[in-house]
């Protein structure tokens, strides 16, 4: 079956660092990605759609220059959280949906803890 | 706007007994309806899926769907749980065919008595 990865799957850091999230297909090209954010106990609420070789599409209320997403590749999406604060203390999970399949690929998360 | 509801935040059930998680949506078109599953700290599993056709859809570990355009529902079911289906639960609605955007359900977290 489909395979997605994300890296790293756990990060901490301090407060005002920036951090990279990595998502990748490893069996299927895409060439859109999206990405949600799960608070705790809570729902995935979709952050943004990245689109590859051209600017992501951010959801209403989704800071752009904050969640950075760069989609090089059919096969890579990154989400930078920069000067990342501990309200971005969140699950990050980033789908892929892939073509003839009708549904969506999900990474295993990535959980972004700042101190 | 497209949306999902899920109206039981957290149900208990015995271990054997038969367990139904409620989910109504909202959406203009025919909609595309999913069923996930969240085991603590881990990505989503994909239990069920509706696109069109038979609107009753069976899915993996036992579980099972039905679609009913009337009420807006697309409630899961398993007629016997097991304590490994403690988890969360999603209901999602999908945007076009291609599952492009899909909207979840805030969840309902399943419990298993001994």
């Amino acid at each position: 079956g489909a395979v997605v990865s994300q890296h790293p799957s756990r990060v901490i850091c301090k407060s005002g660092t920036s951090v990279k999230i990595e998502c990748r297909s490893l069996d299927f090209q895409a060439t859109t990605m999206f990405w949600y954010r799960q608070f705790p106990k809570q729902s995935l609420m979709l952050m943004a759609t990245s689109n590859e070789g051209s600017k992501a599409t951010y959801e209403q209320g989704v800071e752009k220059d904050k969640f950075l997403i760069n989609h090089a590749s059919l096969t890579l999406s990154t989400l930078t959280v920069t000067s990342a604060h501990p309200e971005d203390s969140s699950f990050y999970i980033c789908s892929l949906p892939r073509q003839g399949y009708n549904e969506q690929f999900f990474g295993p998360g990535t959980r972004l803890t700042v101190l | 706007a497209q949306s999902v509801t899920q109206p039981d935040i957290h149900i208990t059930v015995s271990e054997g007994a038969s367990l139904e998680l409620r989910c109504n949506y909202s959406y203009g078109a025919t909609p595309y309806l999913f069923w996930y599953v969240q085991s603590p700290g881990q990505g989503l599993q994909l239990l069920l899926k509706y696109f069109s056709g038979d609107t009753l859809v069976q899915g993996i570990k036992g579980f099972e769907a039905e679609f009913k355009r009337s009420q807006s529902s697309f409630n899961l079911r398993k007629p016997s749980v097991h304590w490994s289906d403690a988890a969360e639960y999603f209901c999602a609605v999908g945007e076009d065919s291609s599952a492009s955007k899909i909207i979840f359900g805030s969840g309902t977290r399943l419990s298993i008595r001994p």
